[in-house]
């Protein structure tokens, strides 16, 4: 079966501080996607990045990067110089790979609440 | 805006009751996607529909039940409602159905049962 750890819980960081969101995967597939959306405080799910498992190249995005390596399946997202509108629950998320054609569904991990301050 | 459509945004129901959470997809998409989230599960899949016919299955109660219309919107309908059902509940659309994917996700309902 598949699974997404993340196991901060909580992060709290003071505005323009780096921050990074841990994410690790397990999957028995050899190809697979991953995925991080962010819930904003309004509640939405929110699409940041996808990912699939033949390109380890980091991309970076503005103030959002992501590493993804997949020796240690890890696919960490980190936000340089934090701010206040960045507060908001991320979750990363493993594409089902066992299922073929147009059938699919994602698992995700239990979220990082990232708290942002003055 | 993911231009997926939820509604109704809340609602608040009495147990044993019966409820039905409406779902437009993004235009062009064929797959409609329900999750729910809960304080105790976190996000969990629970039904998948590729134009109009069922494609994959998560943890869904048999008190639950969902479809995807001619038109591409879908219903989700949980009947018999317990206290645990109180939740947000989550429609994602994409163009196909498959793995590579991205999952594009409306506002989500609110449902809490009294």
């Amino acid at each position: 079966a598949q699974k997404v750890t993340q196991a901060q819980t909580e992060i709290s960081v003071v505005e323009k501080e780096d921050v990074t969101l841990d994410c690790v995967y397990e999957t028995r597939d050899t190809t697979y996607y991953l995925f991080w959306y962010k819930q904003p405080p309004s509640g939405e799910l929110v699409f940041l990045i996808r990912r699939n498992s033949f390109d380890e190249q980091n991309e970076i995005s503005g103030r959002y990067s992501w590493n993804f390596q997949k020796s240690t399946s890890s696919f960490n997202f980190t936000i340089t110089a934090s701010q206040v509108v960045d507060s908001a629950v991320y979750f990363c998320a493993l594409s089902e790979a066992s299922l073929a054609g147009t059938a699919s569904k994602l698992t995700f991990g239990t979220g990082t609440r990232l708290q942002v301050t003055l | 805006d993911s231009g997926v459509t939820q509604t109704p945004k809340h609602l608040i129901t009495a147990t044993g009751q019966r409820v039905t959470l409406r779902c437009s997809p993004r235009s062009g998409d064929l797959s409609v996607y329900w999750y729910q989230q809960s304080l105790d599960q976190g996000l969990q899949f629970l039904i998948q529909y590729y134009n109009g016919e069922e494609r994959a299955k998560g943890n869904i109660l048999e008190r639950f039940s969902a479809q995807q219309f001619p038109d591409l919107h879908s219903e989700l309908n949980l009947s018999s409602l317990e206290l645990g059902d109180s939740a947000l509940y989550f429609c994602a659309s994409s163009v196909g159905g498959g793995r590579v994917d991205t999952q594009y996700f409306g506002p989500g309902t609110r449902l809490t049962v009294l």
